[in-house]
Order: structure tokens, then C-alpha cells, then sequence
């Protein structure tokens, strides 16, 4: 199966953290991918984890545990400008195709 | 830079009526694939290619053909619009290398009546 779960709606204020939590069934991806998407645009990428562990890129972050199924992106010192939505994505194992969950979307007031 | 390039960007259909939706990218990519993206839906993947004359199905293909001839072009046609098919439509490009980064066209907004 390739089911991708996250939070539909996620608030935070400005210059917090927020995690964006990721679960997937462990057999079905290969390598999770985080993209960012503003109301009425296309999706933007922001990260792409393949083994375990964190990457960090400026204020973003993303982790990885394939054992678990499980991913995060963290991201720091929010500002009114990360109010988006944020997808999750899965890799399949050919590696021909992204399938992503349904997105969370998180607002960021001040 | 044109990067990928999807027309037109907004549609009205009449239930029955066929339509083609357009995506060219020039970064020589070898993969392309298309979405729809409804409301809490997220972007489910329709149809992909890895390459010219290669198309496979994705997650919801059930009413809509895609054809490879080039590597630049990937369009969507729709036979017979059904208003189940009232979305925002996404091409995405990609190259074979390992990050799997999408680049994403602008969108196209189809309503069907």
C-alpha cells in the first residue's frame, strides 16, 4: 500500500517552531520528499530525504525513519510568509513516480 | 527560462465535450506525470511517463489518455467531460537523477457544466 497520513490543519504563531508530522506504510516508498504550496499556486519543493536522519536547509528541516514510516519537517523561526500548505510525498520503489498525501495546511499569525 | 508550460490555464466544458490539456517542458526532462488536485484531496497522480513512448497509469486514470511522442510534450485529453472531473490540473517534470525534485507547471483550472 502507499498510504500517506498527515494533519489536515496545523496553527502556529510567528516566530515559533512547528513539526509537520508524515506517516507512511514502510513497504511502499522509496525516499519521502516535502513541498511547500501557496493558495493558488503550483507546488514548490523544499526537501528529500532517501536514507535516515535529518537534513536541514536555512529554517527547514526534514527527518527521515524508513524503519518507522515515519517523516517530520520542522520548520524554525516561522513567519507570516510560511502560511501554506505542505505536502508529503513518496517516492514509489520504481522511482518513476511522487505520490503525495493530502497536504497540511498551516497558518501563521502574528 | 520557460521551464514547464501547461495551457490553457483555465476551462469551461459542457458534460460530454473533449478537451486536450497541453504541457511542454524544455529542460530535457525524461519524466513527466499529471495530477489533479481537488479540495482535501491533495494531488493524486493521474498518468507519468519516463520517457517518449512510455505512459503508465497512476492512482486515478479512469477517463483521461496521455500520449509521449516527444520528450518535451505530455498532454492530457479528456474524451468526455464529466463534471466528476471539475479540478485543478498540475503537469510536473522531472530528470532521472536522484533527488526526484518535481518542477511544476502553473495549473489549469477545468470546470465542467
Amino acid at each position: 500500500g502507499q498510504n500517506i497520513d498527515q494533519p489536515t490543519e496545523m496553527t502556529a504563531t510567528e516566530g515559533a517552531i512547528v513539526q509537520i508530522n508524515c506517516t507512511y506504510q514502510t513497504s511502499g516508498f522509496n525516499g519521502l520528499f516535502w513541498y511547500q504550496q501557496h493558495a493558488g499556486e503550483a507546488p514548490t519543493f523544499l526537501s528529500y530525504n532517501v536514507l535516515d536522519g535529518l537534513e536541514e536547509k536555512g529554517r527547514f528541516s526534514s527527518f527521515l525513519s524508513r524503519s518507522k514510516g515515519y517523516s517530520y519537517l520542522l520548520l524554525k523561526e516561522l513567519q507570516m510568509k510560511d502560511s501554506a500548505s505542505y505536502l508529503c510525498a513518496g517516492r514509489n520503489q520504481a522511482g518513476t513516480a511522487l505520490i503525495f498525501g493530502k497536504g497540511t495546511t498551516l497558518s501563521v499569525s502574528s | 527560462n520557460a521551464g514547464v508550460t501547461q495551457t490553457p490555464k483555465f476551462q469551461v466544458l459542457k458534460t460530454g465535450q473533449s478537451m486536450t490539456l497541453q504541457c511542454a517542458q524544455d529542460m530535457n526532462h525524461e519524466y513527466m506525470s499529471w495530477y489533479r488536485q481537488d479540495p482535501g484531496m491533495g494531488l493524486r497522480l493521474i498518468h507519468y511517463s519516463v520517457g517518449a513512448g512510455i505512459t503508465d497509469q497512476g492512482e486515478v486514470p479512469n477517463g483521461y489518455n496521455v500520449s509521449r511522442s516527444t520528450t518535451e510534450d505530455f498532454p492530457l485529453r479528456l474524451l468526455s467531460a464529466a463534471p466528476s472531473q471539475t479540478s485543478v490540473y498540475f503537469c510536473a517534470s522531472r530528470d532521472r537523477g536522484n533527488t526526484g525534485e518535481l518542477f511544476f507547471g502553473e495549473g489549469s483550472r477545468l470546470t465542467v457544466l
